[in-house]
């Protein structure tokens, strides 16, 4: 059983276009992230959710929306696609907040 | 801002001699420290922790130094073994901001058999 799932594990897609990124944990945490993993390695913090509520924000672009149906899922949303968006991204989850678990990233190319 | 510096993008060691992963922060409210380990095409997974009221942590063979007049902590790996290969990030968080975790570049470590 994999505790933090996300998909797709690859997407590659054309600038301008819109896409999503699923993710579900089943370890019944209350807190779920998105990180991005840029160029230069740095797992960087986009958003976290706490029981439906957006918590972190840091200083993404609005283009970037994550949606969470229920606690267990928090999916990331990407419209207008734009080059410098190809990175690695990374769903967690935790319930201390002091122990991430993460899924296994999924890798984006946008071309 | 990089609060959490790992200067060594890269380590290669012998199997059974000693790794040292080095980690310096900048921000003196950090209170909570981690190690993590990624191997490729997966996500990182925890490794150890440390407290900021402790100076070291031990685990099996990975034992966590902390040195909070300095900002520095390290991962000490004894023995090293061939599937301790991956890349190691150290993290950390504040005590009341903590679903904030700040992480570093990541140190690649390379044991050779």
């Amino acid at each position: 059983d994999t505790a933090v799932s996300q998909t797709p594990k690859y997407l590659v897609t054309q600038m301008g276009n819109d896409k999503s990124i699923k993710c579900e944990q089943n370890l019944g945490h209350d807190t779920m992230y998105w990180y991005k993993q840029d160029s230069k390695k740095f797992l960087k913090i986009m958003f976290s959710y706490n029981n439906k509520e957006l918590i972190i924000n840091e200083t993404v672009p609005n283009r970037f929306s994550p949606k969470s149906p229920d606690k267990a899922h928090l999916n990331l949303h990407i419209n207008s696609l734009e080059l410098g968006d190809s990175a690695v991204y990374f769903c967690a989850s935790s319930q201390s907040a002091r122990k991430l678990f993460f899924g296994s990233g999924t890798q984006l190319s946008v071309l | 801002d990089q609060q959490v510096k790992q200067n060594s993008p890269s380590l290669s060691v012998q199997e059974g001699r000693i790794s040292i992963l080095n980690c310096d922060y900048t921000n003196s409210m950090f209170d909570y420290f981690l190690w993590y380990k990624k191997y490729p095409a997966e996500g990182p997974t925890f490794l150890i922790s440390i407290s900021s009221i402790k100076d070291k942590n031990e685990d099996g063979r990975f034992t966590v130094f902390l040195n909070k007049s300095a900002k520095h902590l390290s991962l000490h790996i004894v023995p090293s073994q061939p599937g301790d290969s991956a890349v190691y990030f150290c993290a950390a968080s504040e005590p009341y901001n903590n679903n904030d975790m700040r992480f570093g570049a990541g140190t690649r470590l390379t044991v050779k058999p």
